[in-house]
């Protein structure tokens, strides 16, 4: 079964720093990877999805993701960071096969913490 | 354009009890996910809904259950409560065949 491991479930980096946010899938490659934000007491926000048009993909916020077949890898980075972006990210993919279009499997999240 | 709406937005039950939660997807969309958030995890995929009909389930017991109305909003329902079922319950919506799906805001609900 597809399964999502976000590398880091802290990560505390100070403002105006790169943000490196780590999110690896099972090996299948799955049709749909996406990065979503929660802020406290909010739902998810879709930051960016990957469709396999272009390996780098842009996002809202100045974030972007890359998506490594050979790592089985899609981190999210932004280059500097901005104290509004504390908050939960979480990395999703939707499971190859058309019955489970529209299913996303969740990772653990990361807290990202960013100090001023 | 009105996004994902849920209601109500907090929820407190006792064990044993039933509750609903209730959805209205995004303007133009027509299927409804649930999804169930435990403190500290990722969300967890609970069942879809489109065209009113139940299209996929992920591994919650029957005690789980939704239905989807003609106007596409959508109820989730969950009998004989335990305490294990306190988290958040999102909702999200998509149109059918685009795969990018919109979250609501959650209701968070409580068993005691």
């Amino acid at each position: 079964a597809q399964s999502v491991t976000q590398l880091g479930s802290h990560v505390s980096v100070s403002e105006g720093a790169l943000v490196l946010l780590r999110c690896n899938y099972s090996s299948s490659v799955p049709p749909y990877l996406f990065w979503y934000v929660q802020y406290p007491n909010q739902g998810l926000q879709l930051l960016l999805k990957y469709t396999s048009a272009a390996t780098l993909v842009k996002g809202i916020n100045g974030f972007e993701a890359e998506f490594k077949k050979s790592e089985t890898s899609f981190h999210l980075t932004k280059p500097s960071a901005h104290m509004s972006d504390a908050a939960e990210y979480f990395c999703a993919v939707t499971p190859a096969g058309s019955s489970n279009t529209g299913k996303l499997i969740f990772g653990q999240g990361t807290t990202l913490q960013v100090k001023p | 354009d009105a996004g994902v709406t849920q209601s109500p937005t907090h929820l407190i039950k006792t064990r044993g009890q039933q509750v609903t939660l209730r959805c209205s997807p995004k303007s133009g969309h027509d299927t409804v996910s649930w999804y169930q958030q435990a403190l500290g995890q990722g969300p967890q995929f609970i069942f879809q809904y489109y065209e009113e009909e139940e299209r996929q389930r992920g591994n919650f017991p029957d005690r789980f259950s939704g239905h989807q109305f003609p106007n596409y909003s959508s109820e989730l329902n969950v009998n004989a409560l335990l305490l294990g079922d306190s988290a958040l319950y999102l909702c999200a919506s998509r149109l059918q065949g685009v795969e990018t799906q919109y979250f609501g805001p959650g209701t968070r609900l409580l068993v005691l």
